[in-house]
C-alpha cells in the first residue's frame, strides 16, 4: 500500500496567516491526490482534487500543488472557519490511503 | 442537492454482525461509484471499500476482506455494508461517499453512522 505522510501533524496559526501543509507519498502517484477538510463531529469536505484543481464552491484562498511524491496545500489568508483538520488522499491505486491528518489550531 | 444518509450503526459484541445502509438522493445514483470510509474515535480516515455503478467491480482494504461486504441496490438508491465477524478495531464512524465522475475519489460524504464493537 502507498503510505501518505503529512507534515506538520499540527500547527498553531492566526487569522490572516499563510499556512502550508505538505503531503508525501511513498511512491509516485502522478497527480491523483485529493485534499479534504474536516471539522470536529462533521464529515470531511472535498477541497482539491487532481492535486491542484479547486472543488466547486471552495474559496480561492485554498490552493494545491505538486505531482509525483510531493504535494502541498496552501491557505493564503487563514480565516476563522479554516481551523480544522486537513487530510490528503491518494487515489492512484488500491488500497486508497489517507495521510494521518494535519490540525490547524489557533 | 446531493444527500447521503447513513443508518444502522449500533453497539455490537465482538464476532457479531451489522448491516449499514446509505440512502442517496439529489443525483442519479446508478451513474456513480460509491465508497465506504471509516474513522475510529480520535483517529484519521481509512478507506474501506468501493463499488462501481453496477456492483460488478468491488475493492476492499485488506483488513476487512472476507468480513465486510459492500453492495448496492440502484432501484432503491441505496448503498450497503454488511459487517460480519466484527472486531474491536472495527469500531468507527462509517461514512458513505459518492465517487466523483472520472476518478471516483469521494466528492460528497454523508454524516456518518457509529459502529461500536464491544462486550
Amino acid at each position: 500500500a502507498i503510505r501518505m505522510t503529512q507534515s506538520p501533524s499540527s500547527l498553531s496559526a492566526s487569522t490572516g496567516d499563510r499556512v502550508t501543509i505538505t503531503c508525501r507519498a511513498s511512491q509516485g502517484i502522478s497527480s491523483y491526490l485529493a485534499w479534504y477538510q474536516q471539522k470536529p463531529g462533521k464529515a470531511p469536505n472535498l477541497l482539491i482534487y487532481a492535486a491542484s484543481t479547486l472543488q466547486s464552491g471552495v474559496p480561492s484562498r485554498f490552493s494545491g500543488s505538486g505531482s509525483g511524491t510531493d504535494f502541498t496545500l496552501t491557505i493564503s489568508c487563514l480565516q476563522s472557519e479554516d481551523f480544522a483538520t486537513y487530510y490528503c488522499q491518494q487515489y492512484y491505486s488500491y488500497p486508497w490511503t489517507f495521510g494521518q491528518g494535519s490540525t490547524v489550531e489557533i | 442537492e446531493v444527500q447521503l444518509v447513513e443508518s444502522g450503526g449500533d453497539l455490537v459484541q465482538p464476532g457479531g454482525s451489522l448491516r449499514l445502509s446509505c440512502a442517496a438522493s439529489g443525483f442519479t445514483f446508478s451513474s456513480y461509484w460509491m465508497s465506504w470510509v471509516r474513522q475510529a474515535p480520535g483517529k484519521g480516515l481509512e478507506w474501506v471499500a468501493n463499488i462501481n455503478q453496477h456492483g460488478s467491480d468491488i475493492y476492499y482494504v485488506d483488513s476487512v476482506k472476507g468480513r465486510l461486504t459492500i453492495s448496492r441496490d440502484n432501484a432503491k438508491n441505496s448503498l450497503y455494508l454488511q459487517m460480519n465477524s466484527l472486531r474491536a478495531e472495527d469500531t468507527a464512524v462509517y461514512y458513505c461517499a459518492r465517487g466523483s465522475s472520472g476518478w471516483n475519489f469521494p466528492d460528497y460524504w454523508g454524516q456518518g453512522t457509529l459502529v461500536t464493537v464491544s462486550s
